[in-house]
């Protein structure tokens, strides 16, 4: 059974600091991995793809993936209260069109 | 340009009623997903459909059927509501890997 597993939190981290968020999955053959952000009572938000071992920024958010190790990380750096939400892992693995969902990570960033 | 959009956004039915849901796909998106997501828990696949065919199915009851239109939107109906369907459903669209959330519909059994 392919299992994504996150801290469910919460994470607390002040304002303008790095928050570090991570994901594990299961399945060695998956080969597509997302970042949605969550805020409360509405739907999830696509922030990062990343396909290939390594870093890949966009903005003030980095998503690394190490496929050896079997995780995906998401750091978002000087992290602004508005970045308070739950922050979801989607892995799909070759052969299946269907990503698999972690139950997600709270954030809260402190002033 | 628009984004996924779902009706309605809220429903409240009662035990044993039956419900459909409706989604419209961006524009130039083919795939259409289905997913249930409770309180605390990530969304859980309900279906997906691609150029009208059925090209998943999670782990969900007979209770749950879909299907999508030519023009590409889609339906979700839910037969024999129990109170553990309470729930927010969420339609994604994709044209290739990346799917983009719907606002939802919560629906709400009593």
């Amino acid at each position: 059974q392919k299992e994504v597993e996150q801290n469910s939190g919460p994470l607390s981290v002040p304002e303008g600091a790095i928050a570090s968020l991570n994901c594990t999955y299961s399945d060695r053959g998956s080969q597509s991995f997302f970042w949605y952000r969550q805020y409360s009572g509405k739907s999830p938000e696509l922030i990062m793809s990343i396909y290939s071992n390594g870093d890949k920024e966009d903005g003030r958010f980095t998503a690394q993936l190490n496929k050896a190790s079997q995780y995906v990380s998401l750091l978002i750096r000087d992290s602004q209260p508005s970045d308070s939400a739950t922050y979801l892992c989607a892995v799909r693995t070759g052969g299946s069109y269907i990503p698999t969902f972690g139950r997600g990570t709270s954030l809260i960033v402190h002033p | 340009d628009a984004g996924v959009t779902q009706s309605p956004t809220h429903l409240i039915k009662t035990r044993g009623q039956q419900v459909t849901l409706r989604c419209s796909p961006i524009s130039g998106h083919k795939s259409v997903s289905w997913y249930q997501q409770v309180l605390g828990q990530g969304p859980q696949f309900i279906f997906q459909y691609y150029e009208k065919e059925e090209r998943g199915r999670g782990n969900f009851p007979d209770r749950f059927s879909a299907r999508q239109f030519p023009n590409y939107s889609s339906e979700l109906n839910v037969n024999a509501l129990l109170l553990g369907d309470s729930a927010l459903y969420l339609c994604a669209s994709s044209v290739v890997e990346e799917q983009f959330f719907g606002p939802g519909t919560r629906l709400t059994v009593l």
